[in-house]
């Protein structure tokens, strides 16, 4: 059974730009969590989805945004980017919201110049 | 607030060499507890899962324990090995979320670990 997959893998974008982060579960889980992992606070909850209505909501501004699509692929969104967004954002599935199992996507490595 | 905290930050050890990792939180309201491992630049692969009902899980040569009274729980990884270098992270998922049960988990900053050949 294929993992989590996430695109593109690698982006630099510019200050001021938007991106848009891509995460496709494993076959069959429902749930997509995001998470932000720099060296200096590690790895901090963004937000969670499940079954297209998000479930939990991590301590970031509204620049950071998601959402999900009928199929449970999601997507994230951080508008008017700024250097300190520079980061690893992993994407991570599971059947269900709540106690199971979370599997962990290779992640998207952004860059902001 | 739940706070999870590894120490030490780093572990530099000889092949072969039995090992303990050690987790601690804060709040013992939690689901479960699982042990992630992460090679530089990389994603989180999946090492153990323990619920709050269990007191320990094996695979392989990992043992995680997990004492949910006193806020611990650790990974013993046996006869270590050069291919076991890497960053191990625990993370819980707590019980007191707002919205009820629900899949954020709380990490350490985790433990980078070096097995000498």
């Amino acid at each position: 059974k294929a993992g989590v997959t996430q695109t593109p893998r690698y982006l630099i974008k510019t200050r001021g730009q938007q991106v848009t982060l891509s995460c496709s579960p494993i076959s069959g889980h429902r749930s997509v969590s995001w998470y932000q992992q720099t060296p200096g606070q590690g790895l901090q909850f963004l937000f969670e989805y499940f079954s297209e209505t998000q479930r939990n909501k991590g301590n970031f501004p509204g620049r950071f945004s998601g959402r999900q699509f009928s199929n449970s692929r999601s997507e994230m969104n951080v508008s008017t980017l700024e250097l300190g967004d520079s980061a690893l954002y992993l994407c991570a599935s599971s059947l269900a919201s709540g106690t199971y199992e979370q599997y962990f996507g290779p992640g998207t490595r952004l860059t902001v110049t | 607030k739940q706070e999870v905290t590894q120490i030490p930050a780093a572990l530099s050890v000889p092949e072969g060499e039995n090992l303990v990792l050690n987790c601690s939180f804060t709040d013992s309201a939690i689901y479960n507890l699982q042990w992630f491992r992460q090679d530089p630049g990389k994603g989180l692969t999946s090492l153990l899962l323990i619920q709050s009902s269990q007191r320990e899980q094996t695979s392989g040569r990992l043992n995680a324990s997990l004492d949910k009274s006193s806020g611990r729980s650790t990974l013993y990884i046996a006869a270590s090995q050069p291919g076991d270098s890497a960053t191990y992270l625990c993370a819980v998922k707590g019980r007191t979320e707002e919205a009820g049960a629900n899949s954020k988990l709380t990490f350490g900053k985790g433990i980078t670990l070096s097995v000498r050949p």
